[in-house]
C-alpha cells in the first residue's frame, strides 16, 4: 500500500513570491508516477505536474516546478511568482505503474495575499 | 474539448435511499475511476472501469457498484445510502494504459448531502 505525507496543512504567500508544498511517500514499488492537482473551492481536481520515478531531471510546467529526491521519497510542489488565482488545496498523489488507482495525501491549503 | 463532465452537481438524499451519478470522459479517453473525498480529505479510490468491466475496485463496500457503457461513459451507483455517505464524489478519466504517465483528468464533482 502506498502512504502520502503532507505535513502542512496550511499556507499563505505574498502575491509573487515562491512557495514550496512538501509531500513525501512511502512505497515498495520501483517504477510509479508523482502527481500534484490543484482544487479550488469548486471542487474541480486539476491537473498541474508529472514526475517520474526514472525521471533524471526534474519536471516544470510554466510555473510549477518538482523537486523531486528519490532517495528521501519526497516530491515537493514549487509555485514561482504566486498569483492571487494559486489559493486553493493542492494534493500530493502517487501511482505505481502496475496499479491503476492514484493514492492521495491530505491536502495543503494555501492562500496568496495580495 | 470537452473535458469530464458530471452530473449532477448537488444532490440531497435520505438514508436508506439510492444515489446514480453520472459521468462522461474526457474525449478520447477509454477509463473511468470514481473517487470519494469527504470534507477536509483527499480523494478515495472507489473503483476504475475499463472496457466496460469494473478492473479494480478500492477498500469500499458492495453498496457502491458502477457500470460503464459502450460510449465509455459511466455511473457509480450507491445503494442504502448511509450519513456517511455524504462526500463529493469525482471521476476521473484516462487513457486504458498502465504507464507511469497516465494522467487521470477530473471532472467537477458531484456533492452528495444524506440527511
Amino acid at each position: 500500500a502506498q502512504k502520502i505525507t503532507q505535513t502542512q496543512p496550511g499556507m499563505f504567500v505574498q502575491e509573487k513570491e515562491a512557495v514550496t508544498l512538501d509531500c513525501t511517500y512511502d512505497t515498495s514499488d520501483q517504477s510509479y508516477g508523482l502527481f500534484w492537482y490543484k482544487q479550488p473551492s469548486s471542487g474541480e481536481m486539476i491537473f498541474l505536474i508529472y514526475q517520474g520515478s526514472y525521471d533524471e531531471q526534474n519536471a516544470t510546467e510554466g510555473r510549477y516546478s518538482l523537486n523531486f529526491q528519490k532517495a528521501r521519497k519526497s516530491a515537493n510542489l514549487v509555485i514561482s511568482a504566486s498569483q492571487l488565482g494559486d489559493s486553493a488545496m493542492y494534493f500530493c498523489a502517487m501511482r505505481p505503474i502496475n496499479d491503476y488507482k492514484l493514492s492521495f495525501g491530505a491536502g495543503t491549503t494555501v492562500t496568496v495575499r495580495a | 474539448d470537452a473535458g469530464v463532465t458530471q452530473s449532477p452537481t448537488h444532490l440531497i438524499k435520505t438514508r436508506g435511499q439510492q444515489v446514480t451519478l453520472r459521468c462522461s470522459p474526457k474525449s478520447g479517453h477509454d477509463t473511468v475511476s470514481w473517487y470519494q473525498q469527504a470534507l477536509g480529505q483527499g480523494p478515495q479510490f472507489i473503483f476504475q472501469y475499463y472496457e466496460e468491466e469494473e478492473r479494480q475496485r478500492g477498500n469500499f463496500p458492495d453498496r457502491f457498484s458502477g457500470h460503464q457503457f459502450p460510449n465509455y461513459s459511466s455511473e457509480l451507483n450507491v445503494n442504502a445510502l448511509l450519513l456517511g455517505d455524504s462526500a463529493l464524489y469525482l471521476c476521473a478519466s484516462s487513457f486504458g494504459t498502465t504507464l507511469a504517465k497516465n494522467i487521470q483528468y477530473f471532472g467537477a464533482g458531484t456533492r452528495l448531502s444524506v440527511l
